[in-house]
């Protein structure tokens, strides 16, 4: 079935510092992959998203590219900011009506 | 605009107890819903959704259930709770044929 794993956190970074969370997934066909932030005390939002292969998703400094070789779509910001402290979710859809999601990594940036 | 608002924010029950989690949406017509959970150190699980009226689909078995008496109006239930439905709830729509969900702010249950 379609799948998704993100690596585990908390995930704890200086500000400016690069970032990376890493997300695989399994799935048939070609799905959609997203990338969904919680900040503290509110719920979801889209971050970005990639609808086929060699795209790149990007907002807020925050890019991902869908790798289809390596069945990836991992997270990267050059230089964090202590704002950017949250809850991060990769998710796919594949044909259906629901998002999969991976477990959530936690970010903590200190200034 | 597209809006969803969900109650509580929070919620604190004994074991036992009934549950109504409520969840509407504005601003769009027959949207697809959603009801997920968030877990202790667990990832987002679909619980229930729902393509229209009355129709609801269950992800996985469970002490819970849900129903949509309004085509914009989500409401997530229990009988009984147990401690096992503690967790971060969040309902969530999607409409227009877009992917992309839109959700709540969340209700964090807690079982006692």
């Amino acid at each position: 079935g379609n799948s998704v794993t993100q690596m585990e956190g908390p995930v704890t970074l200086s500000e400016e510092a690069f970032l990376t969370i890493n997300c695989t997934y399994t799935a048939t066909g070609y799905p959609s992959l997203f990338w969904y932030v919680q900040y503290p005390g509110e719920g979801l939002q889209l971050l970005l998203k990639a609808t086929k292969a060699d795209d790149k998703g990007s907002n807020k400094g925050f890019e991902a590219t869908y790798r289809k070789e390596t069945t990836s779509f991992h997270l990267e910001k050059g230089s964090v900011q202590v704002s950017d402290s949250a809850v991060y979710f990769c998710a796919l859809i594949r044909n259906t009506d629901k998002l999969i999601f991976g477990t959530g990594t936690r970010l903590q940036v200190f200034p | 605009s597209q809006t969803i608002h969900q109650w509580p924010a929070t919620l604190v029950q004994p074991v036992g107890s009934p549950l109504s989690l409520e969840c509407t949406v504005e601003g769009t017509s027959n949207p697809n819903l959603y009801w997920y959970r968030q877990a202790a150190g667990r990832g987002l699980q679909l619980l229930f959704y729902s393509v229209g009226i009355g129709q609801i689909s269950s992800e996985v078995p469970q002490n819970l259930s849900a129903s949509r008496p309004q085509d914009r109006q989500f409401i997530l239930s229990s009988k009984k709770l147990l401690l096992s439905d503690s967790g971060f709830y969040l309902c969530a729509f999607r409409g227009d044929n877009n992917e992309k969900l839109f959700f709540g702010s969340g209700t964090q249950l807690s079982v006692l």
